[in-house]
């Protein structure tokens, strides 16, 4: 078993940038996570997807942020135009069934995001 | 608006000792309660998830208890080892329908 793959590790950009991050989650898992990781806010739950369908985003920050699930093995997390503010560490999970069961969350590696 | 706190922020024990980290939730309405560790540059590893109408769970060394009137949930870690430091982030889910994570305790234990 793989893992949640989620690329790229690291992206260094300049502010006003476009930035797409990506994630393949596990095979079979129909609920896919997208977080926010910084020191001063902890770690966030920004959108949720089940079978593909976004099911809560109301905790994506604001309009420059976007997250797609076009098939059941890829989603990209999309900041138009970026801030030196989304500087964070952006984590993708993946899971069997949603956050109120007993199944567990499988966490990618990250993405750590440096927005000059 | 449900608040989730970790006390300690940081820990530091001798190995082979006993530890518990402690989580707190101010609304007690939750669907479940989850322990997570997370290594450094690494994402986030399940450990317990405990649903609302259960008291512990319990992993190898690892009991997780849950004490919803009270709005805590303690992590015990029985004989500590070196391998056990990491960040333990508690996450509780509530009916509001929102997940809520807690700043996380550092551990090191020291050989």
């Amino acid at each position: 078993d793989a893992g949640v793959i989620q690329s790229p590790r690291h992206e260094v950009t300049e502010m006003g940038q476009e930035v797409t991050l990506r994630c393949k989650p596990i095979s079979g898992h129909d609920y896919l996570f997208w977080y926010r990781q910084t020191m001063m806010r902890g770690l966030e739950l920004l959108i949720y997807f089940n079978n593909n369908v976004p099911i809560d985003d109301s905790g994506m920050p604001e309009d420059r942020f976007s997250a797609k699930m076009p098939n059941a093995s890829f989603s990209t997390l999309k900041i138009q135009p970026s801030e030196p503010r989304d500087s964070a560490v952006y984590f993708c999970a993946s899971s069997l069934a949603g956050l109120g069961s007993n199944q567990p969350q499988h966490f990618g590696d990250g993405t750590r995001l440096s927005i000059l | 608006k449900q608040e989730v706190t970790q006390i300690p922020a940081a820990l530091s024990v001798p190995e082979g000792e006993n530890l518990v980290l402690n989580c707190s939730f101010t609304d007690s309405a939750i669907y479940n309660l989850q322990w997570f560790r997370q290594d450094p540059g690494k994402g986030l590893t399940s450990l317990l998830l405990i649903q609302s109408s259960q008291r512990e769970q319990t992993s190898g060394r690892l009991n997780a208890s849950l004490d919803k009137s009270s709005g805590r949930s303690t992590l015990y870690i029985a004989a500590s080892q070196p391998g056990d430091s990491a960040t333990y982030l508690c996450a509780v889910y509530n009916q509001g329908g929102k997940l809520i994570f807690g700043q996380g305790t550092e551990l090191s234990v020291k050989p």
